[in-house]
């Protein structure tokens, strides 16, 4: 069983739906990241998260520490957001632990 | 203007050849890493570097070997490629947790 689990595996969407991807983990962690991975191959870096919550733009990323849960939404989902969602939990020893992956497919 | 930068962006190549990966980034950043990305696209860590320093080596067989010259480079030498070395190979670096990202090497050995 790997130590970050990433749920669902895929997702499709019609724009404008409000989508959610969740993240459990199973070690102690320092942050908990949320990276998108485009169609190109490029991945970037959406939040880095210790506690409470995140926001930019129409992306919101919550954490419950206790729970050792995390969930990525996004609100009035687009084409455009369509990629991979990866969770990446920075472990105790600083390296980070990535889970599967959540590919998205918002449809016009 | 590229933060993380990875040279080639692809590399195709025969079993038993060796060959190089470039990283560089511009951020000033002291840690930098090498990420492998399987054929189902999950990525795994491979190595750590701070500020020059071996800091993570992740059970990599030891045809790998990173090399960095200075702070602003991480290079990774592949010995004798093997079939299951195909992959994508990401560079990144981090200052206060947060990682910035090479766009990748797409290596395929044949």
């Amino acid at each position: 069983k790997n130590e970050v689990e990433q749920s669902p595996q895929n997702l499709t969407a019609q724009e404008g739906e409000f989508i959610t991807i969740n993240c459990s983990y199973s070690v102690g962690i320092s942050a908990l990241h949320w990276l998108q991975q485009h169609p190109g191959g490029g991945i970037v870096s959406l939040f880095m998260l210790s506690s409470g919550k995140k926001k930019h733009g129409r992306l919101i990323a919550t954490i419950n520490i206790q729970e050792k849960h995390s969930s990525l939404h996004i609100t009035a989902s687009h084409p455009r957001d369509s990629a991979v969602y990866i969770c990446a939990v920075r472990h105790n020893t600083d390296k980070l632990i990535f889970g599967t992956g959540t590919r998205l497919q918002v449809f016009p | 203007d590229t933060a993380v930068s990875q040279t080639p962006k692809y590399l195709v190549t025969q079993m038993g050849n060796d060959k190089s990966i470039k990283c560089e980034q511009n951020l000033g950043h002291d840690t930098m890493y090498w990420y492998k990305q399987d054929s189902k696209k999950f990525l795994k860590i491979m190595f750590s570097y701070n500020n020059k320093e071996l800091i993570i080596n992740e059970t990599v067989p030891n045809r790998f070997s990173p090399k960095s010259p200075d702070k602003a480079h991480l290079n990774l030498h592949i010995n004798s490629l093997e079939l299951g070395d195909s992959a994508v190979y990401f560079c990144a670096s981090s200052q206060d947790l947060v990682e910035f990202f090479g766009p990748g090497t797409r290596l395929t050995v044949l």
